[in-house]
């Protein structure tokens, strides 16, 4: 079966530094994605990864390790507005995409 | 408006109801998609459209039906509603289904009684 894992929760500090992981297991792989989901809002796109290798756009970096199944997402000078969930999705063979369950960021000042 | 938009936002049916929920987008984007989100799962894909009056099932198609008869509206019924139905929907919209992002609605929250 196709799998994503991510954890459910974490919690950062204002200004600091947060690394969100994601592992997949999926039939075939044409990119992943990271998306946020404020609380009663639609997710938005953050980033998209299909080599190997860091993306970097401002505060927010994502990173794709093929070989491990492995992608991260990291969020540098954290602000209140980041508490959110962060949601990892891949694009499969039949480029249909699998949804991980989101891991919901909890900033505290 | 510009975008994609969902309505009703909120709605509340009965068991065995009919319900249509509706989605508009403005940007001539190719394909559309239906998702549901419950808590603890990742968003799961009910059926998506490739062109008008091409659509096809996802992951969890089963009570629900689509139709695409113009490019910029993708209604999603559910025949005879079930408390297993209720859920967040969110539909969405890309111009392909390769590298490109997909831009959501707001949702709607459907409560079956």
């Amino acid at each position: 079966g196709q799998n994503i894992d991510q954890p459910t929760e974490m919690t950062a500090t204002e200004g600091a530094i947060v690394q969100i992981n994601c592992t997949y297991q999926t039939s075939g792989f044409n990119g992943l994605f990271w998306y946020q989901q404020h609380a009663g809002e639609a997710p938005t796109f953050l980033s998209y990864n299909v080599l190997d290798g860091l993306e970097e756009k401002g505060r927010f970096s994502s990173f794709l390790s093929r070989s491990k199944g492995y992608s991260y997402l990291l969020l540098k000078e954290l602000q209140m507005k980041d508490s959110a969930s962060y949601l990892c999705a891949v694009l499969d063979s039949n480029y249909q995409l699998i949804w991980g369950a989101g891991t919901k960021l909890i900033i505290k000042p | 408006d510009a975008g994609i938009t969902q309505s009703p936002r909120y709605k509340i049916t009965e068991t065995g109801r009919q319900v249509t929920l509706m989605c508009h987008q403005t940007w001539s984007h190719s394909y559309m998609f239906w998702y549901r989100q419950d808590l603890g799962h990742g968003l799961r894909l009910i059926y998506y459209s490739a062109a008008a009056d091409i659509t096809d099932k996802g992951e969890v198609p089963d009570g629900y039906v689509v139709s695409r008869s113009k490019t910029e509206n993708f209604p999603l019924t559910l025949e005879s509603a079930t408390r297993s139905q209720t859920s967040v929907y969110f539909c969405a919209s890309s111009e392909g289904r390769e590298a490109n992002e997909q831009f959501f609605g707001p949702g709607t929250r459907l409560t079956v009684l």
